[in-house]
C-alpha cells in the first residue's frame, strides 16, 4: 500500500523568511503533483514533477522531485501571507494498479506578517 | 461553463435520507474520481470511473452508491448516512487515470 507523508503538518513563519515542506511516499512512482487549498476552497493545481529531478518553479514556489530518494519538496523563498493555505502531495500509484492519486495529510501554513 | 462543477456546494440531511451529490467536468477527460476530505484526516479515495467504467471502490460502505452515466458526469447516491460521514465530498477528473486533478468547489455534506 502506497504511503505518503508530509512534514511538517503544521508551520507557522513569518512574512520574508523561506521554509521547506517535505513530501516522502513509500512506493516507485515518477509523477508526483502539488495541491493548494484555501480554507473552505477546493483544491487548486500547482506543480506536476514528471520525473527524477524534475524542478518547476512559480513565484515564490519551487517542487522538486528525487524518485531515488521517494522524495519531493516544495520550498517557499521569501514567504507572504498570500501563501498561507494547506499544501498537499499526491503520488500516482504507478505500479499498484490503483488508479487515484494517493495524498499526504496536507501541510497547514500560516504566514505571519 | 468550464472546469469540474459541484452541486449542491451544502447539504444537510438527516440518517434516513435519500439525496445525491452532483458533479459535472467541462474539460474533456475521460476520468472521474470521488475524494471525501474530513476534519484532520487525508483525502479518502472513495470511487474512480474511466471511461464510464468504475475501476476503483476503496472498500466504501454500501450507503455510497456511485453513477456514472456519461464521462463528464457523475453522482454519489446518498442513503441512511451516519453522522460520521459528515465531511467535504469533492469530485475531480483528469485526462486519464493516474494524471493531474482538477477539482470541483465540493459539496459539504452534514448528516444530522
Amino acid at each position: 500500500e502506497l504511503k505518503v507523508e508530509q512534514n511538517p503538518l503544521f508551520l507557522s513563519m513569518q512574512e520574508g523568511k523561506n521554509y521547506t515542506i517535505y513530501c516522502n511516499y513509500s512506493t516507485t512512482s515518477d509523477r508526483l503533483y502539488w495541491y493548494r487549498q484555501d480554507p473552505g476552497k477546493s483544491l487548486e493545481s500547482l506543480f506536476v514533477l514528471l520525473s527524477n529531478g524534475a524542478v518547476k518553479q512559480e513565484g515564490r514556489l519551487m517542487a522538486s522531485l528525487d524518485t531515488k530518494a521517494r522524495l519531493s519538496t516544495l520550498h517557499i523563498t521569501a514567504a507572504v501571507h498570500d501563501l498561507s493555505a494547506t499544501y498537499f502531495c499526491a503520488v500516482d500509484d504507478s505500479g499498484g494498479g490503483a488508479d487515484g492519486l494517493t495524498f499526504g495529510k496536507g501541510t497547514h501554513l500560516i504566514i505571519q506578517p | 461553463e468550464t472546469g469540474v462543477t459541484q452541486t449542491p456546494r451544502h447539504l444537510v440531511m438527516g440518517m434516513t435520507n435519500k439525496k445525491s451529490l452532483k458533479c459535472e467536468q467541462h474539460l474533456g477527460h475521460n476520468a472521474m474520481y470521488w475524494y471525501k476530505q474530513s476534519a484532520k484526516k487525508p483525502l479518502e479515495l472513495m470511487f474512480v470511473y474511466s471511461l464510464e467504467e468504475r475501476v476503483e471502490n476503496n472498500s466504501v460502505p454500501s450507503r455510497f452508491s456511485p453513477e456514472c452515466p456519461n464521462s463528464s458526469h457523475l453522482f454519489l447516491h446518498l442513503h441512511t448516512l451516519q453522522p460520521e460521514d459528515s465531511a467535504l465530498y469533492l469530485c475531480a477528473s483528469s485526462h486519464r487515470t493516474g494524471r493531474n486533478l482538477f477539482f470541483g468547489e465540493g459539496s459539504r455534506l452534514t448528516v444530522l
